[in-house]
């Protein structure tokens, strides 16, 4: 089964410098989710999309944006890049769909995950 | 906002004994709450979630138990094997919008030794 894409899988760059991570959800999810993991930490969440529109919104520095685009791809863009940016992106996908109660129970599937040194 | 505590951080066990892993949560709203398998430098990926309108679920040697009114839900496993060797995140969230963010526990590695 298709499964979250991202890239690139690895990055290295230098502070003060740019990057932009690429997310690509499994087919006909239409939900996108970017978290941030440190060193032997939980995944902190950034930034999430429904149908192109930003849905809920994180810990994300002002220093970062994203969006999601109309074939439901995703980017993150970073700016000037601080040694604390170092840290595993992972994008997460699900498809929206709500239940009876009017929740949205949907199971986030994970990427592999792009792993950012900033040097 | 929401905040989930896990405990323990490190849990060692032998072949074939259970292991325990729990969970608070802040936010009595919240109504999902997912548990995440992730081995080194691999994705998390979803073993089990629970709503808050079941107190149990079950799927072979694993099971999740939920207590609302203490806001608290435990991860179990049974018969633990080399494999499950991991860390295990807890997460909780009030889904009520598509997009809405799962808040993690830090954590807790388990080490299954045969």
């Amino acid at each position: 089964a298709a499964g979250v894409i991202q890239s690139p899988r690895h990055l290295i760059k230098e502070k003060r410098e740019t990057a932009t991570l690429k997310c690509y959800p499994i087919p006909r999810h239409d939900t996108v989710y970017w978290y941030q993991q440190g060193p032997g930490q939980d995944p902190q969440f950034l930034i999430s999309f429904y149908e192109k529109m930003q849905s809920d919104k994180g810990s994300i520095p002002d220093r970062f944006s994203a969006q999601q685009f109309s074939d439901y791809h995703s980017e993150l863009n970073m700016s000037s890049l601080e040694l604390g940016d170092s840290a595993l992106y992972f994008c997460a996908s699900s498809l929206g769909v709500r239940d009876r109660e009017y929740y949205y129970y949907n199971e986030q599937f994970f990427g592999p995950g792009t792993r950012l040194t900033v040097l | 906002g929401e905040n989930v505590e896990q405990h323990p951080s490190t849990l060692s066990v032998q072949e074939g004994d259970s292991a325990v892993i729990k969970c608070t949560y802040s936010d009595s709203a919240s109504n999902y709450f997912p548990w995440y398998k992730q081995e080194l430098g691999k994705r998390p990926q979803l073993i089990i979630d629970i709503r808050s309108n079941v107190g149990e679920k079950k799927d072979q040697r694993i099971a999740v138990t939920l207590n609302k009114t203490a806001k608290h839900f435990s991860l179990h496993i049974t018969e633990t094997q080399p494999e499950d060797s991991a860390v295990y995140f807890c997460a909780a969230s009030l889904p009520r919008q598509a997009g809405t963010a799962l808040i993690f526990g830090k954590g807790t590695t388990l080490s299954v030794s045969s």
